[in-house]
Formats: C-alpha cells, structure tokens, sequence
C-alpha cells in the first residue's frame, strides 16, 4: 500500500479556496486516490476519488499531475462548516484495504 | 442513501469483560470493516470481511475478533477489555472493493 504525507494543519478564511495537497511518490500504477473528510465524533465521508488528471464534482475539484506521485484536493470558497480533518488514500481497484495516514484538520476562520 | 448503524455511540466497560459492539449496513454490501481511532495515529483497520463466515485481519488485530453470520451485520468482539483498548471504533461498508467505504458514527469506547 503507497504511504501518504499530507500536512498536518491548514488555516483559511471564509470565502477562501483551498488547496491540501497530498504526496504518494510510491503509488502503483492501478492505485486510485481517494479523499475522506471527517468532522468531529462522525465517521469519515467519501468526497472524490480519481486516477488521472482532473475530477469535480459538486463538493470539491481533484487535481492529479500527469507522474502521480501527488495529488491536490481543491474545496472552492470553503465554509465554517468545511471545518473537518481531510483524509488521503491510494490504493487499487478491488483492494479491500485503505491506509488512512493522519489527514490534514483544515480550520475555517470567519 | 447507505445507512451504517452502531450499536451504541457511547460505552463504559470494566477491565476483563467481554465486550460486543454490532454493526448493521442495509445497502446488501458484501464488505464489512472495524477500524479504531486514536489521536495522533489516525484510522487503523482491525478486521475486515469480504463474505458471511469470511474474515481477514487489518493491521491491529491483537485482542480482537469479529463474527459475520449475516451478510448485513458485522460485530467486533474484545474478549477481556484492556484500558488499552480504550478508543472511538467505527464500522465501515464498502460495494465494489477499491471504492467509496460508507461509515457508522462510532463508538466510543472506555475501559476503566
């Protein structure tokens, strides 16, 4: 399972885009990657998942370079109530386990 | 919608006793998962299951098992608590494996 390093903490303001950027130099070549944010005393929730270049969809925007070996969660205009711990994941189709690291807790300042 | 339920959000146990938390998934998923959180260490898997009767252990499985005899029910079992065991544990369900995991709101675990 390809290890992930993702900051630990991110601040933003209201209004704001943000930006998490996730770092899987060992990702095999039929991972997907995969995002989860989890808000306190709830379990983690699915947001995107992708395995080239550019995925949206109605919460959020994935950016995948072209050697994968990172990846960028982009929430557009975040809220208080995107105030949560983002999880990133790498791992194949038809893989039953998930490796979920310490995610990053983004705090969103009024 | 997917709906993972747990059996309790809160649980005070003694050191020694048997513990059971239950999980019930209703979208007839064939995977079932126990992971714990800690702070600081993020989300560890236990167990998973792929099938009723069919069991896989995760990265932590000391001082755990677990039993599917349904396919909607997966429950994790800690035969004699241990202050160690002390943690928030959430049960997941998963359709095509390598996809969206759907997660229970947890149980809070505390040994004393």
């Amino acid at each position: 399972l390809a290890k992930t390093t993702q900051p630990i903490s991110m601040d933003s303001y209201e209004g704001q885009e943000v930006n998490i950027t996730c770092s899987h130099n060992n990702i095999a070549t039929n991972d997907y990657i995969t995002w989860y944010q989890q808000f306190p005393s709830q379990g983690p929730r699915f947001i995107i998942q992708g395995y080239k270049t550019k995925v949206t969809n109605e919460v959020a925007s994935l950016f995948i370079p072209a050697d994968r070996k990172s990846s960028t969660l982009s929430l557009p205009r975040v809220s208080l109530s995107d105030t949560a711990v983002y999880y990133c994941l790498v791992g194949g189709a038809g893989s039953y386990q998930l490796t979920f690291g310490k995610g990053t807790k983004l705090s969103v300042i009024p | 919608d997917v709906k993972v339920t747990q059996s309790s959000r809160y649980l005070v146990k003694r050191t020694g006793e048997k513990v059971f938390l239950e999980c019930v998934q209703d979208m007839d998923h064939e995977n079932m998962f126990w992971y714990r959180q800690d702070p600081g260490l993020g989300l560890r898997l236990i167990y998973f299951s792929y099938d009723v009767k069919m069991k896989e252990k995760g990265d932590i499985p000391e001082g755990y098992s677990v039993s599917r005899e349904k396919k909607e029910r997966f429950s994790l079992i800690l035969e004699s608590a241990s202050t160690n065991q002390t943690s928030m544990y959430l049960c997941a369900s998963m359709g095509t494996p390598g996809y969206e995991q759907y997660f229970g709101p947890g149980t809070r675990l505390t040994v004393t």
